[in-house]
């Protein structure tokens, strides 16, 4: 069964610095990959996804991930954290087969940006 | 373009009352549809998909129900609430190519049940 851990339900950066959230799956074949934002009371909006060719994929709001199947990790970047970043980010995998699009999500992660 | 509306945004109900949520989605036929739970500082559950009308798949036993009585409509139900129903709910859809669609999420319904 697939499933998917992101290390650190909280992580605190300062405004400016480089932005790591870690995510790592298991399946037994290459899933498809996807990382979301959420804004407090608010619906996820899609950050960016992996499924095929180009392992670094680019996403909205200067975010970017690296699919690596070696390490079996989809981790999310940002060089330089703003406030605006301030969220709640959850990584989230999807079969490379079937039509049902069902995403198993992880736990997710906090982000505070502090001034 | 696409867009899903969901409401109400917020409701507060009694223990044992009904509930109806409900989501709309304009500009794409034939989605797949999707109810997903989020319990305070939790990740979010799948409830129910659906792929298409009165097509209705459960992930979980539990005290709610969903129909979709029109393509691009999903209703989350409830004869009686319980406490434990508390959350705040998310409505989503994808396209038909499905396991490489991304999901496209409602603004959620923030339900507590006192």
């Amino acid at each position: 069964a697939q499933s998917v851990t992101q290390l650190g339900s909280h992580v605190s950066v300062s405004e400016g610095a480089l932005v790591l959230l870690r995510c790592n799956y298991s399946s037994s074949v290459p899933p498809y990959l996807f990382w979301y934002v959420q804004y407090p009371n608010q619906g996820l909006q899609l950050l960016l996804k992996y499924t095929t060719g180009a392992t670094l994929v680019k996403g909205i709001n200067g975010f970017e991930a690296e699919f690596k199947k070696s390490e079996t990790s989809f981790h999310l970047t940002k060089p330089s954290a703003h406030m605006s970043d301030a969220a709640e980010y959850f990584c989230a995998v999807s079969p490379p087969s079937g039509n049902t699009g069902k995403l198993i999500f992880g736990q997710g992660t906090t982000l505070q940006v502090k001034p | 373009s696409q867009t899903i509306h969901q409401w109400p945004a917020t409701l507060v109900q009694p223990v044992g009352s009904p509930l109806s949520l409900e989501c709309t989605v304009e500009g794409t036929s034939n989605p797949n549809l999707y109810w997903y739970r989020q319990a305070a500082g939790r990740g979010l559950q799948l409830l129910f998909y659906s792929v298409g009308i009165g097509q209705i798949s459960s992930e979980v036993p539990q005290n709610l129900s969903a129909s979709r009585p029109q393509d691009r409509q999903f209703i989350l139900s409830s004869k009686k609430l319980l406490l434990s129903d508390s959350g705040f709910y998310l409505c989503a859809w994808s396209g038909g190519q499905g396991y490489n669609s991304p999901l496209h999420f409602g603004n959620g319904t923030r339900l507590t049940v006192t």
